[in-house]
């Protein structure tokens, strides 16, 4: 079985800093992908960014990007130019694709509470 | 609808009473999931449906849970002499089916938090 850890339980940084968010996962599949989700306070997981493993190019969006390394099994999550607004919970999350029958079971990390100092 | 959305937002129940949880999602979405989310904790997966059948409900407890999505659009989680253990978040979420480009991305409601008292 999949699984996922986040070794860090909170984590704190200042305004306009840089944040990196550590996950790593355990799996012998080869085609699958990895997500960072975000969960303010009002629980509404939200979608921060994707990466799909046979991509060797580490995702971005806007100010957040990843650093995938696959052999280490190691999925970052880096935040740039830190806003309040980026103050959440936290989640790594790890699916399994299998082809045109795959569907969206995720394996989600324990996850990191971020906080946002202003 | 243009979001998931799940009622109600909070339930507080007592030991052995039945719940039911509703969950209304993105309209064209064919596969819906129920995922649970103790507290301090990642959601884990309860059950997939893919239209009206439930295609995988591995994640299901036990047999005090039960699922169903008649019409192929809203679906009801549905818990019977709830136990204390019951107590978590309930997170319903949709997303397209089949190509990778839709499959993989689920969009979440808020939650139906359940406290079993």
């Amino acid at each position: 079985a999949q699984t996922v850890t986040q070794s860090q339980p909170e984590m704190s940084v200042q305004e306009a800093e840089t944040v990196t968010l550590s996950c790593t996962y355990d799996t012998s599949e080869s085609d699958y992908y990895l997500f960072w989700y975000k969960q303010p306070p009002s629980r509404q997981m939200i979608l921060v960014i994707r990466q799909e493993a046979y991509k060797q190019q580490n995702a971005t969006e806007n100010r957040f990007s990843v650093n995938f390394q696959k052999a280490a099994k190691s999925f970052s999550l880096k935040i740039s130019d830190s806003q309040l607004g980026d103050a959440a919970m936290y989640f790594c999350a790890y699916l399994r694709w299998a082809g045109g029958t795959s569907y969206g079971k995720l394996t989600f990390g324990q996850g990191t509470i971020l906080t946002v100092h202003p | 609808g243009a979001g998931v959305s799940q009622t109600p937002s909070n339930k507080v129940t007592e030991k052995g009473k039945y719940v039911e949880l509703r969950c209304d999602p993105i309209s064209g979405h064919t596969a819906l999931y129920w995922y649970r989310q103790s507290l301090g904790q990642g959601p884990e997966f309860l059950i997939y449906f893919q239209g009206t059948g439930a295609a995988d409900d591995s994640g299901l407890p036990n047999d005090r849970f039960f699922a169903v999505r008649p019409e192929g659009s809203v679906s009801t989680l549905k818990i019977q002499r709830t136990e204390r253990g019951d107590s978590a978040v309930y997170l319903c979420a949709s997303s397209l089916s089949g190509a990778r480009s839709g499959a993989n991305v689920l969009t979440f409601g808020a939650g139906s938090r359940l406290t079993v008292l």
